[in-house]
């Protein structure tokens, strides 16, 4: 099973800031590489697929980099709705895995 | 509008069974691969079943192969979950998501707003 380890457990940040969010797989997914949103009490929701892709109706300002085993998520200026949890998921081997989170807070 | 609706969560007991389903509409059902992803009480996400969109690949996570038994109902634009032996650890959300179209294991691009499973004595 590919471990997903996403660093840091929680980040602070102002709005208006930048925040990166990393994630580690334990063996290459290729860019079979996922990132998802999910705010209290609501499904998760796709930002970013193939490592770089945005979904249908995603900001600009979410940015997907990588490939292998190191990954990125950048949300280039916050606003206010981007305070949530953020999962990455690779989908490149079975079974599929998610990382722990990242929790995005204001500071 | 692309919807998916679950249904058949609630109270079990250890060792009981239990049968989700998921409801969809909007889109062309038979077209799309459907997965169960759950998360237990403030924890994150766990790949529990996916189904291809004829039915005839079927993968599981191992924490519940033989336990749980993932179906579709193309006709009736249905997924199934049925879950049996149940332990306290299968506690947890459960939603149904769907994949992005396309060839192999890929993202979800919707996801249902979850029924609660709730195994305790």
């Amino acid at each position: 099973e590919i471990v997903m380890t996403q660093s840091p457990a929680t980040l602070s940040v102002s709005p208006g800031e930048r925040a990166t969010l990393s994630c580690r797989a334990s063996q290459s997914v290729s860019s079979n590489l996922a990132w998802y949103q999910q705010k209290p009490g609501q499904a998760p929701r796709l930002l970013i697929y193939d490592a770089s892709t945005r979904a249908t109706g995603i900001p600009a300002r979410f940015s997907g980099r990588g490939s292998g085993t190191e990954f990125t998520l950048t949300i280039s200026s916050l606003q206010s709705e981007d305070f949530a949890v953020y999962y990455c998921q690779q989908y490149n081997n079975w079974p599929l895995t998610f990382g722990g989170g990242t929790k995005v807070e204001i500071k | 509008e692309v919807q998916l609706v679950e249904s058949g969560g609630g109270l079990v007991k250890p060792g009981g069974s239990l049968r989700l389903s998921c409801a969809a509409s909007g889109f062309t059902f038979s077209s799309y691969s459907i997965n169960w992803v759950r998360q237990a009480p403030g924890t994150g996400l766990e790949w529990v079943s996916a189904i291809s969109s004829s039915g005839d690949s079927i993968s599981y996570a191992d924490s519940v192969k033989g336990r749980f038994t993932i179906s579709r109902d193309n006709a009736k634009n249905s997924l199934y979950l049925q879950m049996d032996s149940l332990r306290a650890e299968d506690t947890a959300v459960y939603y149904c998501a769907r994949e992005l179209f396309g060839s192999g294991a890929r993202p979800y691009d919707y996801w249902g707003q979850g029924t609660l499973v709730t195994v305790s004595s």
